[in-house]
Parts: C-alpha cells; structure tokens; sequence
C-alpha cells in the first residue's frame, strides 16, 4: 500500500528554534520534494531530491536543509524558526515517466512559529 | 520567473454539467503538465498529467494541451458534489523537474 508519513502533524514553537520535519514514504519513489503552502495560496517549492545523496533547492530554501540518505527519508530541517515560516508543509514522493505519472503527498506539518 | 495563471473562481456548476478549468504558463520550454485536486484541509492529489498537445481522457477527466498557447485545461464531465475541491495546475520541465504551481481554482458542483 502507498504511504507517506509526516511527523509531527502539528508543531507549535518558539522563535530561534531548530526543528526538524520528518518524512517517509514507503513506495520506494526516486523524487521527492518539500512544498510550503498558506491557506488558499499555491505551493512553492522549498526542496527536492531526485534520489539518495541528491538534492536541490528550490525558490525558498535560504532558511533550511533537507538530507537523502535513504531513498524512504527526506527530512527537511530550519535551523532558526522566525514566525514566518508560520505555514504548512507539505511533503510529496513522485516517479514514472510521461505516460505514467505516481505522486502522493503527505498528510502535512503545521507549523506555528511564535 | 516563471509563471502558472489560473482562471479566478471560485466557480460553480450544477450537477451534471461540464466544469472547465483553464490554466496558462510563461514558460515555453515547459515540458510536463499536470492537474490536482484538493479538498479544504487536505493535501494535493494528483488526478492528470499530460505532456504532448490535445486531448488526453481518463475516466469522467480530459485534460487539454496547447503548447503553441502555452495553455492546459481540464474538463470534468458530469459533474458531482463530491467534485467540489480546489484544483492545481502546475506545470514543469522533463522528468517533471522543478514544478511551479498555480494558485488553484476552487470549483463547487451544486446538487
């Protein structure tokens, strides 16, 4: 069964912390990214990786790292918590080709920064 | 900067009908195509890609592309309640690199 777990679900935290964003997924995809969303808004993109020891940043990514040393584990990790990163965070596992397309997301993170 | 516009909503329909959902990008060596929907409170989940020009079917979905007008839609045929959802565009390069989303349409099928 396709599964992408997300922990914790809810995180509420004080400015200046380090925290990190556990993700794991248990189809064995390649790809797998880190998107930022605000109610109603679109996702950006804040980190991806394209397999194990691979990854890239995308448009926000200044304030965190991500790791993939496992193919099942991208944990993306903000080093100092500011209230604007106040958001949900959304982790995704991808692979296939054009004619056959696989993504799932995870359940999400909030994120409260106060 | 590339960009993924989608037509305002929200948008609403009665039961049974056609929802239209458009979406066009700047960048013309964009590549693959894709549409979510979302419900409220809820992650994306992916219902078509596409990634070569016109018409591609699956089920009561068609999604559509133009290149040439850098333009992708999505037709929903008879339209149900549990349709009600905001639907993403995102658009990408090769391998689906580097998605950028659009802000989403928010569609209501009226019972």
């Amino acid at each position: 069964e396709a599964d992408i777990y997300q922990t914790p679900r809810y995180l509420v935290i004080g400015t200046g912390k380090k925290i990190t964003l556990e993700c794991s997924q248990t189809m064995g995809h390649d790809k797998m990214y880190w998107y930022q969303q605000d109610p109603g808004m679109e996702l950006h993109l804040i980190h991806y990786s394209y397999g194990v020891n691979s990854t890239e940043k995308g448009d926000l990514s200044s304030e965190s790292t991500v790791s993939r040393i496992r193919t099942e584990h991208f944990p993306l990790t903000l080093e100092s918590a500011r209230p604007s990163h106040t958001s949900q965070y959304l982790c995704a596992s991808f692979t296939g080709a054009q004619s056959s397309y696989e993504q799932y997301f995870g359940p999400g993170t909030r994120l409260t920064v106060t | 900067q590339k960009e993924v516009e989608q037509n305002s909503g929200p948008l609403s329909v009665p039961e049974g009908a056609i929802a239209s959902l458009n979406c066009t990008y700047s960048d013309r060596g964009s590549q693959s195509f894709f549409w979510y929907r979302q419900y409220s409170g809820k992650s994306p989940e992916l219902i078509m890609s596409i990634y070569s020009n016109g018409d591609k079917e699956d089920g009561r979905f068609t999604a559509q592309l133009n290149k040439a007008s850098q333009y992708v839609s999505l037709l929903i045929r008879d339209s149900q309640p549990s349709d009600s959802a905001t639907y993403l565009c995102a658009v990408g390069g090769g391998s689906a690199r580097q998605l950028t989303f659009g802000s989403g349409t928010q569609l209501t099928v009226l019972p």
